[in-house]
């Protein structure tokens, strides 16, 4: 099973400014990674699949990257809407299908 | 308009069955594969069970395999997850999830609501 360990647990920034988050997978994915974004309450959405490319309706502000087993979100701009967890998700090598463990985006 | 619409969540005892469904419309249903995903209260993600668009394969986690069974009847759109011999930890909010078209690989567009399954005595 491929393990997807995401970082930080809970990041802490101020709105207009840029996040990054972290994925690492355990062994390599090529391309085959996912973002997520789920609000309290809410189910997950799709934001970022084959690691760069922007899901339907998905604002330019994020954007995805990978180098080697090492994959990144960046919200370039950090809209108020953007504060939620953030989950990735590997489908390389499945089943399982495996997440990250979420990283927390809070307002700082 | 892609809609999933979950049912048959509610509370069992350990070792208890619950069948839940999930009602999908505004797309082929036929022409995609469907997962069952869940998330523990205060946990992350965890992928369940996936089916084929025929129906004609399926796969498990292993948290679940032996226990749970995914279908799918195509004419009425409709997903299933039969869950027997439920543990405490499957406790959880339990989403169905819609796979993107095969060129785009094996990760979600669009989610249900969700319904929660409580295992408690």
């Amino acid at each position: 099973e491929i393990v997807m360990t995401q970082s930080p647990a809970t990041l802490s920034v101020s709105p207009g400014e840029r996040a990054t988050l972290s994925c690492r997978a355990s062994q390599s994915v090529s391309s085959d990674l996912a973002w997520y974004q789920q609000k309290p309450g809410q189910a997950p959405r799709l934001l970022i699949y084959g690691a760069s490319t922007r899901a339907t309706g998905i604002p330019a502000r994020f954007s995805g990257s990978v180098s080697g087993t090492e994959f990144t979100l960046t919200i370039s701009s950090l809209q108020s809407e953007d504060f939620a967890v953030y989950y990735c998700q590997q489908y390389n090598n499945w089943p399982p299908i495996t997440f990250g463990q979420g990283t927390r985006l809070e307002i700082k | 308009e892609v809609q999933l619409l979950e049912s048959g969540g509610g509370l069992v005892q350990p070792g208890g069955s619950l069948r839940l469904s999930c009602a999908a419309s505004g797309f082929t249903f036929s022409n995609y594969d469907m997962s069952w995903v869940r998330q523990g209260p205060e946990k992350g993600l965890e992928w369940v069970s996936g089916i084929s668009g025929s129906g004609g394969s399926t796969y498990y986690a292993d948290s679940v395999k032996g226990r749970f069974t995914i279908s799918r009847d195509n004419s009425k759109n409709t997903l299933y997850l039969q869950m027997n011999s439920l543990k405490a930890e499957d406790t959880a909010v339990y989403y169905c999830a819609k796979r993107q078209p095969y060129s785009s690989g094996y990760n979600f567009d669009y989610w249900g609501q969700g319904t929660l399954v409580s295992v408690s005595s």
